[in-house]
């Protein structure tokens, strides 16, 4: 039972441009959700969250989409850069401790 | 944010041999997380761990094959038992620092041949 899922495995932008990952989750409950970037060889680095009772949080280059009607949320990367490319995760849970992660999805950033 | 640390970083283990992961954070925390990120998969959780009780596992995964301990505010153990090359996986410690984020430390490489 996948709980949270990330569609595309992965998205190819050109530099410069929006970068937007999506990901779908099923359980209601679900309060805080969360997107991690992370690099071969190491571990996810926290990059931005956001609970319930909000619809978007932004921080910087990085702003994050939620739709709780349609169980949807995402993530916004503007302007992208080379060092943006990564695997980006998100993850939902319940009162932000049991996290669930989503399969991730592979950005490339092109020149 | 959290500064954790892990050891060892990577390992290469025969099958039926136990491996200790270490993870270390730089100041007191409530809860500290395992999670196991298997080759082509996601993260899984397998413990929490809070210090002065027992780790609760989550489904499918039980304390004799993982045993966890949590001795102090700083520092928890994951110990894999009797590996099989199935437990080939990167394993990851995470601690909670606010109500809405985890931070996670470097990763374990554990390889069981």
């Amino acid at each position: 039972d996948q709980q949270v899922k990330q569609n595309s495995p992965s998205l190819s932008v050109q530099e410069g441009r929006i970068s937007i990952l999506n990901c779908d989750y099923t359980n209601s409950m679900f309060d805080y959700f969360l997107w991690y970037k992370k690099y071969p060889a190491e571990g996810p680095t926290f990059l931005i969250s956001i609970s319930s009772i909000k619809d978007k949080n932004e921080d910087g280059r990085f702003t994050v989409f939620l739709n709780k009607s349609a169980k949807h949320l995402s993530l916004h990367i503007v302007p992208s850069q080379p060092g943006d490319s990564a695997v980006y995760f998100c993850a939902a849970s319940v009162g932000a401790q049991k996290l669930v992660f989503g399969q991730g999805t592979r950005l490339t950033i092109n020149p | 944010s959290a500064v954790i640390s892990q050891k060892p970083s990577r390992d290469i283990c025969q099958r039926g041999t136990s491996l200790t992961i270490q993870c270390q954070v730089d100041s007191q925390v409530t809860m500290m997380f395992w999670y196991r990120q298997q080759p082509g998969q996601s993260l899984t959780l397998i413990a929490t761990a809070n210090q002065g009780s027992e780790a609760t596992y989550e489904s499918g995964f039980v304390i004799d094959k993982f045993p966890i301990s949590r001795p102090n505010l700083t520092f928890s153990t994951l110990t894999v038992s009797n590996m099989s090359p199935e437990d080939s996986s990167i394993y990851l410690c995470s601690v909670d620092r606010s109500t809405d984020t985890q931070y996670f430390g470097p990763g374990t490489r554990l390889t069981v041949l």
